[in-house]
Order: structure tokens, then C-alpha cells, then sequence
């Protein structure tokens, strides 16, 4: 079984905030991603990362932002929330060529 | 570009039947394939992973085949169950790329 958590799970905040977006694996997998899926849509690539100080943008283009200064943490950081960045947020890291994805948080931007 | 389709995108059965849902891929040098679950508002749970050389996997009442040349995978649900209630995610791995994932089928099974 493999744990990786998200928080919050659900968000609601202000046009303008700053948000993080927290993810973390006990599992030390190299491998971990940011996805971003509306209501009954296909989930989308927005950020990935192969290891330490390693990240990349991901298929879809987004205003957030990643680090990965540790293995088992990949937080993901809205400057300014807007709106239109109303979704939900999965978070998944990969042991081998199996994925495992943590519960999402669902933001609203008011 | 990798495409990845399944259809239908919904569908609605009675308890215990049994039932094929069916994913499509455009580039078939495919690396993997994996189906997932989503219940509401969660995130995903593997349910099959499938590697380039397999035909097919199984575990307990699902069976995945793939078929590489023709860009097809389905995924056959014996005996279907109110529990298996759910959007099932197809997705597809090529070398050297990430996952592109399908837009889902939303099952519905009911008692």
C-alpha cells in the first residue's frame, strides 16, 4: 500500500492569495507529479519531477509553480489565485511503472 | 501526440452483469497501459498495469487486454457490484514520455 497525502483536501480562498498545495510520500519514490482534472474531465500534466532539484513542466500550461527539495515532499504554489484556477489538484508519485495518487485537493477560487 | 479515448464516456447496469469497457490509443509504441478507479471527488487506485509485451492481466473479477497493433484496451468487469460504482481511467505510457490519461468512463451499477 502505498501512502502519499495531500492537504488540505478541500480549499476555499480569495482572488489574489497565495496558496501551497502540500504533497508528501513515505514511500521514496524518485518520481512524482501534479495533475489538474475539472469535473468530469480528463486529468492533465502540469508539473513533474525525477528527483531532487528536478522539475519540469508538465503537457498542460499553468501558472503554478514546484519545488522539490526533498525526496518525499512536492508542494505546488499559486502566487496570485485566481479564479480560473478553480479544479482539483492530484498529486501521484510512481514506483517502477506503477503510479499512485494521493486523495486531490479541490480548490475554489472566490 | 498520444490520444487516448474510452467509450463510452457513461454507462448504466444493473447488478451482476457483466460488462466491457473499452479505451483507444493512437501511437501504439506504447510502453504500458494501466486502468484506474476514481470514486467522486478522490483520488486514483491502480487497478491493472499492463506492460508493452502482455496481452492481458487479472485480478480477482477484472481483466484487461491490450491490443498493441490495433491501439485497443478493454477492461471486463465480471458480476458487477453496486460497490464497482465508479469512473474508470484508462491510462497509456510511451518511452521516455508521462502518462496521458483518458477522459474516463462513469459506471453506474445498480442494486
Amino acid at each position: 500500500e502505498a501512502d502519499i497525502y495531500q492537504t488540505p483536501r478541500y480549499l476555499v480562498i480569495g482572488t489574489g492569495k497565495k496558496i501551497t498545495l502540500e504533497c508528501s510520500q513515505t514511500m521514496g519514490h524518485d518520481k512524482m507529479y501534479w495533475y489538474q482534472q475539472d469535473p468530469g474531465m480528463e486529468l492533465h500534466l502540469i508539473h513533474y519531477s525525477y528527483g531532487v532539484n528536478s522539475t519540469e513542466k508538465g503537457d498542460l500550461s499553468s501558472e503554478s509553480t514546484v519545488s522539490r527539495i526533498r525526496t518525499e515532499h512536492f508542494p505546488l504554489t499559486l502566487e496570485s489565485a485566481r479564479p480560473s484556477h478553480t479544479s482539483q489538484y492530484l498529486c501521484a508519485s510512481r514506483r517502477g511503472q506503477e503510479a499512485f495518487f494521493g486523495q486531490g485537493t479541490r480548490l475554489t477560487v472566490v | 501526440k498520444q490520444e487516448v479515448t474510452q467509450i463510452p464516456a457513461a454507462l448504466s447496469v444493473p447488478e451482476g452483469e457483466n460488462l466491457v469497457l473499452n479505451c483507444s490509443f493512437t501511437d501504439s509504441a506504447i510502453y504500458n497501459l494501466q486502468w484506474f478507479r476514481q470514486d467522486p471527488g478522490k483520488g486514483l487506485t491502480s487497478l491493472l498495469l499492463i506492460q508493452s509485451s502482455q496481452r492481458e492481466q487479472t485480478s480477482g473479477r477484472l481483466n484487461a487486454s491490450l491490443d498493441k497493433s490495433s491501439g485497443r484496451s478493454t477492461l471486463y468487469i465480471a458480476a458487477s457490484q453496486p460497490g464497482d460504482s465508479a469512473t474508470y481511467l484508462c491510462a497509456v505510457e510511451n518511452y521516455g514520455q508521462n502518462f496521458v490519461f483518458g477522459p474516463g468512463t462513469r459506471l453506474s451499477v445498480l442494486p
